[in-house]
């Protein structure tokens, strides 16, 4: 999992409730990105930096939202407005600005709604 | 719709046997990505072919590319029982400016 860290590792929400996912990193990457894993399925991009206090939206950025102040951190918020927020969550980065390059991941968090 | 797509959904093996995943795309790649993901883990880097490559090899893995038939495989030899693991190809293509991941291979070799 490199230099990558997330946390929590499990988080459990009840409907309504927004969470915050936590992702670090200490490879001073450039580029970060956010992915949604859902059993049997690949992996669905949310949201993606470049560059600090920069981000666009990925295939399935509504409710969702994030923030890239420092370079070390892309936090992901799962707010209310997200219908089916049951999944697990993988946070990568990678170098320089091409978002094409290889990618590092972290280990991910598995949100659960109850 | 998602640039790659793996076959098999799922192969089972017994060690020792080789191993083959294959990944199509639909439009032009400037590269092609193999990722590993063990359960319930993130992924893992595998290997990378450049759109001018036809041939990788890395250790144990090789990953060929057919850009005319936009088709790449992934053949691990000689397969052991930690190799269990889903593998995904990942592409950039144009129009893309993010890598797009299928939905991957689950392979199980089993002892």
């Amino acid at each position: 999992d490199g230099g990558i860290t997330q946390s929590p590792k499990y988080l459990f929400r009840k409907e309504g409730q927004n969470v915050t996912l936590s992702c670090e990193q200490n490879l001073n990457h450039d580029a970060m990105y956010w992915y949604r894993q859902d059993p049997g399925q690949g992996l669905r991009l949310i949201y993606y930096s470049q560059i600090v206090n920069d981000f666009q939206k990925g295939d399935i950025a509504e409710g969702y939202s994030v923030s890239r102040e420092k370079k070390e951190s892309f936090p992901l918020t799962v707010t209310s407005a997200q219908k089916n927020p049951t999944a697990f969550y993988l946070c990568a980065s990678s170098w320089g600005d091409r978002t094409t390059d290889t990618q590092y991941f972290g280990p991910g968090t598995r949100l659960t709604v109850l | 719709s998602q640039q790659g797509e793996e076959d098999p959904q799922a192969l089972s093996i017994q060690e020792g046997e080789n191993a083959t995943m294959n990944c199509s795309y639909k439009t032009s790649i400037n590269n092609l990505q193999w990722y590993r993901q063990n359960s319930g883990r993130g992924l893992v880097h595998l290997i990378l072919i450049r759109s001018n490559e036809r041939e990788k090899h890395s250790g144990r893995l090789r990953v060929t590319l057919d850009t005319s038939k936009k088709s790449s495989s992934l053949l691990i030899t000689a397969s052991r029982a930690a190799d269990t693991a889903s593998y995904f190809c990942a592409t950039d293509s144009s129009g893309y400016s993010t890598l797009t991941f299928g939905k991957g291979t689950m392979l199980l070799v089993s002892p």
